[in-house]
């Protein structure tokens, strides 16, 4: 069974930085691309970033350009994302997800981040 | 970009009758294999979205045929042919065809 279970999230004031983790489980991590996918309050969803299976391409939304790095560590099957110079508006539901050919196939059950002063 | 647009924006559904949603991309997600890399997602309630339906017509692993999808250039629809109540919540439309990777506004799916 695949598993996406999210953790590092939390408060943090505006301009403050968190690292979230996804560690997966149930499927050959290093054959996929991951995605980090958002969920502002009361909001639709968002496309953050991905990451290929290696770990060499990376692709980010432009609100987060800049600020957040995707990387993955394949021996240890897990997912992460340095998110640095925090905004109110990135306070949000993050959620990691499974590529299946551009698809959000699995996703974890999220993670809440909250910037805040 | 690729903006999605989805119609209606919410609808309320009568148990056992069809719905369905229409999505509207701004340029098509057709990639140069042949399939659209366009995706039909469902979010309950107090959990994850869920992915349903991918390139364009393909039912997701679990997904009852109940459930259907077709594409047709920039023209998306995800019909349901007996509405159930467990259906409930938003559903997505979401083109991966290059990035930014975008979702439609959610069509939200109240049951009568």
């Amino acid at each position: 069974e695949v598993q996406l279970v999210e953790s590092g999230g939390g408060l943090v004031q505006p301009g403050g930085s968190l690292r979230l983790s996804c560690a997966a489980s149930g499927f050959t991590f290093k054959s996929y691309w991951m995605h980090w996918v958002r969920q502002g309050p009361g909001k639709g969803l968002e496309w953050v970033s991905r990451l290929n299976e290696d770990g060499s391409t990376t692709n980010y939304a432009d609100s987060v350009k800049g600020r957040f790095t995707i990387y993955r560590d394949n021996a240890k099957n897990t997912l992460f994302l340095q998110m640095n110079s925090l905004r109110d508006e990135d306070t949000a539901m993050y959620y990691c997800t499974r590529d299946l050919a551009g698809a959000q196939a699995y996703w974890g059950q999220g993670i809440l981040v909250t910037v805040s002063s | 970009d690729i903006v999605m647009t989805q119609s209606p924006l919410s609808l309320s559904v009568t148990p056992g009758e069809p719905a369905s949603i229409s999505c509207r991309s701004s340029q098509s997600p057709l990639h140069s294999q042949g399939n659209y890399f366009f995706d039909w997602y469902l979010q309950k309630p107090g959990q994850s979205p869920q992915l349903l339906i991918y390139w364009g017509s393909n039912r997701a692993s679990g997904v009852p045929d109940r459930f259907s999808g077709s594409a047709s250039g920039t023209d998306f629809t995800l019909k349901i042919s007996r509405v159930e109540a467990e259906d409930l919540g938003i559903y997505y439309c979401m083109q991966g065809l290059q990035t930014p990777y975008t979702f439609g506004q959610g069509t939200k799916l109240e049951i009568k």
